[in-house]
């Protein structure tokens, strides 16, 4: 059983469309983390999120650690080919117990 | 800028053989960890280091084990590598507790 479930597991959309993805977990974290991860290469850090309620934005994303800081999503707006990868989440329970879902395997077609 | 890179990028090996999976970074970051990564359970932690001589296990410690006698290097060792032991290999670095984790390219590991 995943300590933190992401969903959908794989997303296919059109270029220009809307989307969000979900991390969700019943454990509580210190912090959250977002990273995107190409094909062939390591996962790349994209931002973190420590406080309940929190919202990041970097560029067309929108990260949001929920009040309880058990869950939380990424919406990308206008979504661009660039933007295809695997999206994983990771929560942070301490200084060297950092969890990860199972990722989000996003396509954006041109 | 190399940062941190692993050896091999893939290697086929039989079950029983030890294998041994290399791992060097450049910025001599306090912290290094070793991740797996199998499809449907994302990353899991291996073991990780806080410091040259000091290792501890993680998620998923059976079947490997690490060293870490310089702050550059911390090589995973299979000691009698077993099927279920097929994955992608992720090393990780970072300066310190609670910053930005800095991960290398993978080495894709098959055990026939």
């Amino acid at each position: 059983t995943q300590l933190l479930e992401q969903s959908p597991q794989f997303l296919s959309i059109q270029e220009g469309e809307n989307l969000t993805v979900y991390c969700n977990s019943s454990s509580v974290f210190s912090s959250l983390q977002w990273y995107r991860q190409e094909p062939g290469e390591g996962p790349v850090l994209l931002v973190t999120v420590v406080t309940g309620g929190e919202v990041k934005k970097l560029k067309r994303l929108t990260f949001q650690f929920g009040d309880a800081r058990k869950d939380s999503s990424l919406h990308i707006t206008a979504a661009q080919p660039g933007d295809t990868g695997l999206y994983l989440c990771a929560g942070g329970r301490g200084n060297n117990d950092m969890r990860f879902g199972a990722g989000t395997r996003l396509t954006v077609k041109p | 800028d190399a940062g941190i890179t692993q050896s091999p990028r893939y290697k086929i090996t039989e079950t029983g053989r030890q294998v041994t999976l290399m791992c060097h970074q450049t910025w001599s970051h306090s912290y290094m960890f070793w991740y797996r990564q199998d499809l449907g359970h994302g990353l899991r932690l291996i073991y990780y280091s806080a410091a040259a001589d000091i290792t501890d296990k993680g998620e998923v410690p059976d079947g490997y084990v690490v060293s870490r006698s310089k702050t550059e290097n911390f090589p995973l060792t299979l000691e009698s590598a077993t099927r279920s032991q097929t994955s992608v290999y992720f090393c990780a670095s970072r300066r310190g507790a609670g910053e930005k984790l800095f991960f290398g390219s993978g080495t894709q590991l098959s055990v026939l």
